[in-house]
């Protein structure tokens, strides 16, 4: 069965500080992948996606996440950490014959200012 | 209003009570899905319906009942839960169910509390 796992439950930075949140997963096939956030209070959103082409994908708010096919990896990246980026952070893992997405249990970041 | 909504947003009630939670999706999409959001724990797919007919049931008890009367609107009907169903369900919904290069957008969730 497909499993996604992150492996940093509980995340604590300083502001400027870069951030990388790790993300692994099982699954041999074609994967769409996904990091969303979920800001205190609000829904789930889209950080970014990767489906094909370049695996170094770029989103919203300065993240970043490369695809790493030989290591079933997709770990989100940010050189400089605000504040506002206090959050939690899913990756998900959508295999390319379903819609049926694979959560990781979430990361929870704390930005210190 | 544009994105999915939810309602309500927070919901107490007892064991022996019958509740419905409602979605709506203003974005023409055709898949609709339910989540189980729990502390420490993975997001749980709990049902998904593409073009209003059923596709995936993920093992949920029949406690549970989703109704999907029109690619707009889903709900969750729910009676005689236990305290273990206390979670954030969210929604989502999606243009199509597969095949394409897009991802699932979120209602904000219901807080459920079963008392």
């Amino acid at each position: 069965a497909q499993s996604v796992s992150q492996h940093n439950h509980h995340v604590i930075l300083s502001e400027a500080a870069s951030l990388e949140l790790g993300c692994n997963y099982s699954y041999g096939g074609t994967v769409n992948l996904f990091w969303y956030v979920q800001y205190p209070g609000q829904h789930l959103q889209l950080l970014l996606k990767y489906f094909s082409g370049d695996p170094l994908v770029k989103g919203i708010k300065g993240f970043e996440a490369e695809f790493i096919k030989s290591k079933f990896s997709f770990n989100l990246r940010k050189p400089s950490v605000q504040w506002s980026d206090t959050a939690e952070y899913f990756c998900a893992v959508r295999s390319g014959n379903t819609g049926k997405l694979i959560f990781g249990q979430g990361t929870t970041l704390q930005v210190k200012p | 209003e544009t994105g999915v909504t939810q309602t309500p947003r927070h919901l107490v009630m007892g064991m022996t009570n019958k509740k419905s939670l409602k979605c709506e999706q203003h974005l023409g999409h055709n898949a609709m899905y339910w989540y189980k959001q729990s502390a420490k724990k993975p997001l749980e797919l709990m049902f998904v319906y593409n073009f209003k007919e059923q596709t995936e049931n993920n093992s949920v008890p029949s406690r549970f009942s989703p109704e999907c009367p029109n690619s707009s609107h889903l709900f969750l009907h729910l009676h005689t839960l236990q305290p273990e169903d206390s979670a954030l369900y969210l929604c989502a919904s999606s243009p199509a169910l597969a095949g394409g290069a897009y991802e699932q957008y979120f209602g904000p969730g219901t807080r459920l509390t079963v008392t």
